[in-house]
């Protein structure tokens, strides 16, 4: 069974300083991958999206991608209190399958 | 109206009550989907269609019951309910579901079943 696997937290980090966030998948056939935000009682939205191996950057977040070790993370730069969400990995897999699958998530905190 | 969108947007029902779910999305997608956010529960898919047709049924209690009438209206309809059932139903589309698409979500329906 393919499985997506996130700490779920909270990892508490001071504003200004960097939150990386991890995510380890179960199956190497994996093609699409997403970084998901959900404030508290909100619904999920995207962030980030990568296909290939390496780094991808958009504003103060990065998205990196290493299918080798199964792991996708997301380092959030000058962290913010207003960044302070759940956030959630997804993986799509390959193979024609219209089903992602998504973590846990995990709960960040950046205090002032 | 602009992205998903999903009316209601709070429920309250008895186990007895027969009530439906709405989302509409607006982004010219030809997938979408059914999810339940329990609380510190990861997201559970719960139906997928695309292009009208039902592609996925994960094995959801037949008291849930989906409708795609076209591809931009997704149904879901509820009957005999139990308290278990209460959570946040999330709708998202896509653009066809092909694993390189992203999904946008609505705002959710937060469901109570008394």
């Amino acid at each position: 069974q393919k499985e997506v696997e996130q700490n779920s937290g909270p990892l508490s980090v001071p504003e200004g300083a960097i939150a990386s966030l991890n995510c380890t998948y179960s199956d190497r056939v994996s093609q699409s991958f997403f970084w998901y935000r959900q404030y508290s009682g909100k619904s999920p939205e995207l962030i980030m999206s990568i296909y290939s191996n390496g780094d991808k950057e958009d504003g103060r977040f990065t998205a990196q991608l290493n299918k080798a070790s199964q792991y996708v993370s997301l380092l959030i730069r000058d962290s913010q209190p207003s960044d302070s969400a759940t956030y959630l990995c997804a993986v799509n897999w390959s193979g024609g399958s219209y089903i992602p699958t998504f973590g846990r998530g995990t709960s960040l905190i950046v205090h002032p | 109206e602009t992205g998903v969108t999903q009316t209601p947007r709070h429920l309250v029902m008895g186990m007895t009550n027969k009530k439906s779910l709405k989302c509409e999305q607006h982004l010219g997608h030809n997938a979408m989907y059914w999810y339940k956010q329990s609380a510190k529960k990861p997201l559970e898919l719960m139906f997928v269609y695309s292009l009208e047709e039902r592609v996925e049924n994960n094995s959801v209690p037949s008291r849930f019951s989906p409708e795609c009438p076209n591809s931009s209206h997704l149904f879901l309809h509820l009957h005999t309910l139990q308290p278990e059932d209460s959570a946040l139903y999330l709708c998202a589309s896509s653009q066809d579901g092909r694993g390189y698409n992203e999904q946008f979500f609505g705002p959710g329906t937060r469901l109570t079943v008394l």
